[in-house]
């Protein structure tokens, strides 16, 4: 079985100081792990994905992630929060597609971004 | 089109009515999902369609949840008997081939509420 737990369901930050959304996994496959934000009343957009390539991810809007398997986590990180990140943020685990192919989902981790 | 697209992008119903909500997926790809969003909670799977292979209904939370996929393409969730706990909005996403690493793509979802 697999599962996402994303350990925040609420984060607030000032703008210009540092984000971090955290993301653990549990898996009994090799994963592949994606983030999604979604903004009020929009669709989910893809931010960045994990392949087994790099474990250090940069994805859009100068979010990164570390891929630790020591940890089985995948946390979300920005240097200096800007306005425009206040929005949904979502884990997402992939297992192989002889294990099924699911993606599952973490509960979601809201970020507030004050002024 | 460029991206997933649903139909309607609102509906409200109801309750003890049929619904049917249509996803149109991106030009070929194979893999499709339905994910349901309440109020406040995160994604829940409903189902996915991978090419010609049976469907994964896993999630559905009742038999009076069904989803079709026709020629490989379109896809229509039908509820039957809706009940107010199905307000949620219904998204759909496809991917483009079975590698675990593939994103999936989003549509804007449609909006039920049952009144």
């Amino acid at each position: 079985a697999q599962s996402v737990t994303q350990l925040d369901s609420h984060v607030s930050v000032s703008e210009g100081t540092p984000v971090l959304l955290r993301c653990n996994y549990s898996s009994s496959y090799s994963p592949s792990l994606f983030w999604y934000v979604q903004h009020p009343n929009k669709g989910l957009q893809l931010l960045l994905k994990y392949t087994s390539a790099a474990t250090l991810v940069k994805g859009i809007n100068g979010f990164e992630a570390e891929f630790k398997k020591s940890e089985t986590s995948f946390h979300l990180t920005k240097p200096s929060a800007h306005m425009s990140d206040a929005a949904e943020y979502f884990c997402v685990v992939r297992l192989s597609v002889r294990a099924g192919n699911m993606l599952t989902f973490g509960g979601g981790t809201r970020l507030m971004v004050k002024p | 089109g460029a991206g997933v697209s649903q139909s309607p992008s609102n509906k409200v119903t109801e309750k003890g009515k049929d619904v049917e909500l249509r996803c149109d997926p991106i030009s070929g790809h194979t893999a499709l999902y339905w994910y349901r969003q309440s109020l406040g909670q995160g994604l829940e799977f409903l189902i996915y369609f991978q090419g010609n292979s049976a469907p994964d209904k896993s999630g559905l939370p009742s038999d009076r949840f069904s989803a079709e996929r026709t020629g490989g393409s379109v896809s229509t969730l039908t509820i039957q008997r809706t009940q107010q706990e199905d307000s949620a909005v219904y998204l759909c996403a496809s991917s483009s081939k079975q590698g675990i690493g593939t994103e999936a793509f989003f549509g804007q979802g449609t909006r039920l509420t049952v009144v």
